[in-house]
């Protein structure tokens, strides 16, 4: 069985200082992918980053980056130079080879940024 | 280029009332997904479609919980004989079905609310 841990269930942070929000993972496939996705209080989940179990380097798009660690299985998300927007839920997903269609998200965490 | 849409995004229904939501995912996205979610948890998957051939369904689906995809394009989830625990966020995803990763992007949601 695939699991998703997020242990933070809430963050705060203060404007333009970096953040990282945790993610472990559980898995006995050898091949699957994990994703970060932003849910802002409007509902709609926006996608941010993956990263490829097979992948050597970390991913990064933009002010994201994924901080993974495969031995640990963690996949923590980092968030430079925080804005107000960036307040709301992430959560964190794994999609398995024997899994495939079918995303595993944790229970998320609330990020609430400070100006 | 829209996004996958929603509708309706709110519905609120008496208990033992059916109710259709429908979901239009990105334009030439081959596959089509349900989640649903829960008040302060991740979504959870509830079925997915490849074009219009339903590839898995969730335990989570019961005899109650219908979905299609008639014409590989629009979906529909319908829920027979509502019940209060049917109360969450209803979220449609969609994804090209090729490459990887295969993101998936997801709608606005329906907000389902049983009386």
């Amino acid at each position: 069985a695939q699991k998703i841990t997020q242990t933070q269930p809430g963050m705060f942070v203060q404007e333009k200082e970096a953040v990282t929000l945790d993610c472990t993972y559980d898995t006995s496939d050898q091949s699957y992918g994990l994703f970060w996705y932003k849910q802002p209080s409007s509902g709609e989940m926006i996608f941010l980053i993956y990263q490829g179990s097979y992948d050597e380097q970390n991913a990064t798009e933009g002010r994201y980056s994924l901080n993974f660690q495969k031995a640990r299985k963690s996949a923590n998300l980092v968030i430079s130079a925080s804005q107000l927007g960036d307040s709301a839920m992430y959560f964190c997903a794994m999609m398995g080879s024997s899994n495939t269609g079918k995303l595993i998200f944790g229970q998320g965490t609330t990020l609430q940024v400070k100006p | 280029d829209t996004g996958v849409s929603q509708n309706p995004r709110h519905k609120i229904t008496k208990r033992g009332q059916n109710v259709t939501f429908r979901c239009d995912p990105i334009s030439e996205h081959n596959r089509l997904y349900w989640y649903r979610q829960t008040l302060g948890q991740g979504p959870e998957f509830l079925t997915y479609f490849q074009n219009e051939a339903q590839l898995e369904k969730s335990r989570l689906l019961s005899d109650r919980f219908s979905a299609e995809r008639p014409k590989g394009s629009f979906s529909t989830l319908e829920i027979q004989r509502t019940e209060q625990g049917d109360s969450a966020m209803y979220l449609c995803a969609s994804s090209l079905g090729l490459g990887s990763p295969d993101t998936q992007y997801f709608g606005p949601g329906t907000r389902l609310t049983v009386l």
